[in-house]
């Protein structure tokens, strides 16, 4: 079964600083992997995505995130954490099938302190 | 251009009741999630609709949650009778078309409380 892992509950980062924020996939067949933010009493926003192509994948708010085939991983990263980037996290990967249904991980809490 | 709209924002029932869930997608989408999100986990497909067709609802408990899309437009999400695990956010979510790998859109989601 596809599934998504983010081993980090928790990630902090002073302001200005570069933030990473962990994903691991397990899948069968080309994964289609997708990043989503959650702020307080919002639902989520859609920030990336990798289907094919450039390993490297750019999307909102300055965030880009690299596949990487040999480590199943899709991390997220930035080059200069903003205090207003503090949220909750989520990478997710598509199931197979006939459906575009999401498979979440458990999400990474992002704190970006001033 | 209007994201997904959900309604209400906040519901508080207590167990045995029945309660429904509202969801405008973005205009022209002709897929629609519905997920459930638990405290501290992410959030988890319960029923996704191709116009107004079920292509997904393995992980709906059919025994008290219902759904539908009449016209391929509006859905509504229904819980009867209600327990205490179903509380929980509901979130509504569109994209273009299925399956495709196109982003989905969120709404605000509707939290609900089961006392």
């Amino acid at each position: 079964a596809q599934s998504v892992a983010q081993p980090e509950d928790q990630v902090n980062v002073a302001e200005g600083n570069p933030l990473t924020v962990k994903c691991t996939y397990s899948v069968s067949g080309n994964p289609y992997l997708f990043w989503y933010v959650q702020y307080p009493n919002r639902g989520l926003q859609f920030l990336l995505k990798y289907i094919t192509g450039d390993n490297l994948v750019k999307g909102s708010y300055g965030f880009e995130a690299e596949f990487n085939k040999s480590q199943t991983s899709f991390h997220l990263k930035k080059p200069s954490a903003l205090v207003s980037d503090s949220a909750l996290y989520f990478c997710a990967v598509r199931d197979i099938g006939n459906t575009d249904k999401l498979i979440f991980g458990t999400g990474t809490r992002l704190q970006v302190f001033p | 251009e209007a994201g997904v709209a959900q309604s209400p924002r906040y519901k508080i029932i207590e167990k045995r009741q029945s309660v429904a869930f509202w969801c405008n997608p973005i205009s022209g989408h002709a897929t629609l999630y519905w997920y459930q999100q638990i405290l501290g986990q992410g959030p988890k497909l319960l029923i996704q609709f191709q116009n107004n067709g079920v292509v997904d609802d393995s992980q709906l408990p059919k025994d008290r949650f219902s759904a539908e899309r009449l016209k391929g437009v509006d859905s509504t999400l229904k819980i009867q009778p209600a327990k205490l695990e179903d509380s929980a956010v509901y979130l509504c979510a569109s994209s273009l078309s299925a399956p495709a790998g196109y982003e989905q859109y969120f709404g605000p989601g509707t939290r609900l409380t089961v006392t």
